[in-house]
């Protein structure tokens, strides 16, 4: 089985819809991260949390919001989703020693 | 401010032949710089990393990388193509934040096309 999945694996919805992304990981990591991904722009962070109680905002979080609900989980939200989201979202995670993140597969979201 | 940029988004080689991604960064403390690779239809994963041990790091599938301080540069190298590995590759550097936050910002991307 795969250590970070996300689901779903792909989503059209609507421009005004609410949203959400789902990632679980079974590595027992603290930290978690969400990104989204546009052609030639590379990966640019959403929002992190180094454990449960903590969540940060990265560096395009406006139109996001995220929750972390175990050690295991993290959500991103897209509270009225409008048609510039449209971009592949990953899930990652590291254990804070080593500052290796570990993917997950991406989810592929359309607003239309 | 610690960040990467990438030379070239695309980079076509013939199979066999020298693979050479160039990545060089920016930052103002001792940087930990990192090689990811993306296959289609996958999440990253790593190839290699430099965190302040031997300059010349070796990853998986042939890849290495040099981390050269002079030139500020972090390039990514094969000897000879293989066809697998075609995908792209995002160059990263670790960043501290306010608080000690540790996080990686990515480069732009590198699509590496190998041909028959």
């Amino acid at each position: 089985d795969a250590d970070v999945t996300q689901t779903p694996r792909n989503r059209i919805t609507k421009t005004g819809k609410r949203i959400m992304l789902e990632c679980s990981q079974t590595k027992g990591h603290d930290r978690m991260y969400w990104y989204r991904q546009d052609p030639g722009l590379g990966l640019r962070l959403i929002y992190y949390s180094f454990d449960v109680k903590d969540i940060n905002k990265g560096e395009i979080s406006d139109g996001y919001s995220v929750s972390r609900q175990a050690q295991a989980k993290f959500s991103l939200s897209l509270e009225s989703a409008i048609p510039n989201q449209t971009a592949l979202y990953f899930c990652a995670t590291s254990d804070g020693r080593t500052d290796t993140q570990y993917f997950g597969p991406g989810t592929r979201l359309t607003v239309l | 401010a610690q960040s990467v940029t990438q030379l070239g988004s695309h980079v076509s080689v013939s199979e066999g032949a020298l693979v050479l991604l160039r990545c060089n960064y920016s930052s103002s403390v001792p940087p930990y710089l990192f090689w990811y690779v993306q296959y289609p239809n996958q999440g990253l994963q790593l190839l290699l990393k430099y965190t302040s041990a031997a300059t010349l790091v070796k990853g998986i599938n042939g890849f290495e990388a040099e981390f050269k301080k002079s030139e500020t540069s972090f390039h990514l190298t094969k000897p000879s193509a293989h066809m697998s590995d075609a995908a792209e590759y995002f160059c990263a550097v670790r960043v501290i934040s306010s608080g000690s936050a540790r996080q990686l910002t990515f480069g732009s991307g590198t699509q590496l096309t190998v041909l028959p």
